[in-house]
């Protein structure tokens, strides 16, 4: 099985800063990898797939970049409604999620 | 507009059964793999199964092997997930979600979710 390792699990930010979470899997899932935002009580969203793909809807302060077994999903500008924790997803063999990245407010 | 509503939750005791449906509505259901996702109480997401447009592929993660089946109607528009020998460690909240015409995907669209509580 494909292990999804995300850091940090934990983020303290402030409006307006540029933060990164880092995923990365224990062994190559080449560009099939997805990235959600989820909030408390609620389903997650879908931001970014096939590693770097923003999807329709989403606002362009979030993007991501990597391959093989590092990715990186960049918030340009933090803004209030974007304090959620972050799920990685691989779909390259069956579907492994990260274990979340907290950002919460510093 | 994509919906996809979960019902069927609920508390059941350790060794029991229970079958969600999720019913889809706002888009070609049939064209679709489906799929479902749990989140334990406090926990992270974790994938538990999939299954083809036409329901001849389906797929499930190691835990849930020879207890869960999934399947779907596309005349009603409809996924399940039958639930047997539950355990403790199957209360979560269960998403059904929406894949891509691939294989193994991402989700695009998610269920509200339906909480389902193992317990004595």
């Amino acid at each position: 099985d494909i292990q999804m390792t995300q850091s940090p699990s934990t983020l303290s930010a402030s409006v307006g800063d540029r933060i990164s979470i880092t995923c990365r899997a224990s062994q190559s899932v080449s560009k099939w990898l997805a990235w959600y935002q989820q909030k408390p009580g609620k389903a997650p969203k879908l931001l970014i797939h096939t590693a770097s793909i923003l999807q329709s809807g989403v606002t362009s302060r979030f993007s991501g970049s990597g391959s093989g077994t590092e990715f990186t999903l960049t918030i340009s500008s933090l803004q209030p409604d974007d304090f959620a924790t972050y799920y990685c997803q691989q779909f390259h063999t069956d579907s492994t999620f990260g274990q979340g990245t907290k950002v919460e407010i510093k | 507009e994509v919906q996809l509503v979960e019902s069927g939750g609920g508390l059941v005791q350790p060794g029991g059964s229970l079958r969600l449906s999720c019913a889809a509505s706002g888009f070609s259901f049939s064209t679709y793999w489906m799929f479902w996702v749990r989140q334990a109480p406090g926990k992270g997401l974790e994938w538990v199964a999939r299954i083809r447009q036409d329901g001849s592929e389906v797929f499930y993660v190691d835990s849930v092997k020879g207890r869960f089946t999934i399947s779907r109607d596309n005349a009603k528009n409809s996924m399940y997930l039958q639930m047997h020998s539950l355990r403790a460690e199957d209360t979560a909240v269960y998403f059904c979600a929406r894949g891509t015409t691939s294989g193994a995907s991402y989700c695009d669209s998610w269920g509200q979710g339906i909480l389902v509580t193992v317990s004595s």
